[in-house]
């Protein structure tokens, strides 16, 4: 079956610092790959997606690149805002069956 | 902007009485998810609706929960009797559909946080 293994947290950084979270797959298949967060309060938003390998998703200065050889999809930021704090979930899908993975979820702080 | 409902947002409960949660997907979308978020971990599907059909309930513990979409709009989940380690954000998601076209994207409503007692 399917499994994400993501960067323990909580992380903790200064605003505008560079960010990266860490997230690994194993799928059978071909999976779609997705980051979604959570900001305090709300429910899940998916942040950005890569469907096929090399793709590159982003979304509100995030970027996560689709490595098959390395089965991985970190997430980066070049410069971080308090109001990115929230919780980071990297999730797999497999072709044509929309059921998500997600990984445990990555706690983000970032202070003024 | 369109947006999954869900209610209660918070229930406290007492363990071995019954609770239901409801979800009210985006109009249109004839995918829905019904997951579960144990405190400090990812969200795990209990079950998945194609219009009021059940896609895939095999990780959802049917000798306690239920779920329904009779009409295959609205949906209900049910534990009965609620245990301890029900505790939990229990999460309903909608899509336009599965489908052979790849990985539609799921829309998450706010959840409705549970305690058992």
């Amino acid at each position: 079956g399917n499994s994400v293994t993501q960067m323990e947290g909580p992380v903790t950084l200064s605003e505008e610092a560079f960010l990266t979270i860490n997230c690994t797959y194993t799928a059978t298949g071909y999976p779609s790959l997705f980051w979604y967060v959570q900001y305090p309060g709300e429910g899940l938003q998916l942040l950005l997606k890569a469907t096929k390998a090399d793709d590159k998703g982003s979304n509100k200065g995030f970027e996560a690149t689709y490595r098959k050889e390395t089965t991985s999809f970190h997430l980066e930021k070049g410069s971080v805002q308090v109001s990115d704090s929230a919780v980071y979930f990297c999730a797999i899908s497999n072709f044509g069956n929309e059921k998500l993975t997600f990984g445990t979820g990555t706690r983000l702080t970032i202070i003024p | 902007e369109a947006e999954v409902a869900q209610s209660p947002r918070y229930k406290i409960t007492e363990k071995s009485q019954a609770v239901a949660f409801w979800c009210d997907p985006i109009s249109g979308h004839a995918t829905l998810y019904w997951y579960r978020q144990i405190l400090g971990q990812g969200p795990e599907l209990l079950v998945q609706f194609q219009d009021e059909s059940v896609v895939d309930d095999s990780q959802l513990p049917k000798d306690r929960f239920s779920a329904e979409r009779l009409k295959g709009v609205d949906s209900t989940l049910k534990i009965q009797p609620a245990e301890l380690g029900d505790s939990a954000m229990y999460l309903c998601a909608s899509s336009l559909s599965s489908g052979t076209s790849g990985s539609r994207e799921q829309f998450f409503g706010p959840g409705t946080r549970l305690t058992v007692l």
